[in-house]
């Protein structure tokens, strides 16, 4: 059974710093991981997908990087700015009958002003 | 634009009642849709994986009396919360993909349901 899990659960940075956020799932079997941005009482915002061939994929200060064989994957945001705080969630789309995405338990980034 | 549409975005009902969301595919045909539910703080949690024509396919622990899901046309798949308790309180989102062919593309959700039973 695929498990993801994402560390930190909680960060805050000052503004300007450059972080990175983590992710591993158990299984490789996967077509795919994407990185969400979830805003508090808000659906999900679509950040990064990278196929399970690839091994990064950029946009803007975004870059997220795979490593299918050992099971993870790094979010890196560049110069954060107080928009960026939000929940990130990482989730793989597993190779099953059925393709389901299954999710990590999040990160939640502060970025103080 | 978006591609998954969930209606309705919130709604609030006393207990006992059942409430129907509804999950539709706007430019494509969804072979397959899934429904999460998302508990404050938490993340989002599978709940059931419906095929169009088919039964629904339910993750361990879900009760499947009490999610009803149709999903009676490739681009309509429905969740009932069937006579919901304040328990039930939670954002449900739905997600839909389609054949199988394209299983490298991007999973695609709806905006969600905030859904407050009294």
């Amino acid at each position: 059974k695929q498990e993801v899990t994402q560390i930190p659960a909680a960060l805050s940075v000052p503004e300007g710093e450059n972080l990175v956020l983590n992710c591993s799932f158990t299984d490789s079997a996967i077509y795919n991981l994407q990185w969400f941005r979830q805003d508090p009482g808000k659906g999900l915002t679509s950040l990064l997908l990278i196929q399970s061939s690839q091994r990064e994929q950029t946009s803007g200060r975004l870059n997220a990087s795979l490593d299918k064989s050992s099971g993870r994957s790094t979010l890196y945001i560049a110069a954060s700015q107080p928009g960026d705080s939000a929940t990130y969630l990482c989730a793989v789309k597993v190779k099953t009958s059925y393709d389901k995405v299954i999710f990590g338990p999040g990160t939640s980034l502060s970025v103080i002003p | 634009g978006a591609v998954v549409s969930q209606h309705p975005s919130w709604v609030i009902c006393k207990s006992g009642t059942s409430v129907k969301i509804e999950c539709r595919s706007l430019d494509f045909q969804a072979t397959t849709m899934f429904w999460y539910r998302q508990f404050p703080k938490q993340s989002l949690m599978l709940m059931a994986t419906s095929n169009e024509g088919s039964k629904a396919t339910y993750e361990q622990g879900v009760e499947k009396d009490k999610f009803l899901i149709n999903h009676a046309s490739l681009t309509l798949s429905t969740l009932t919360v069937t006579s919901a308790h304040p328990e039930d309180s939670s954002f449900y989102i739905c997600s839909a993909s389609g054949h199988s062919a394209y299983s490298n593309q991007p999973q695609h959700f709806g905006d969600g349901t905030r859904l407050s039973i009294l």
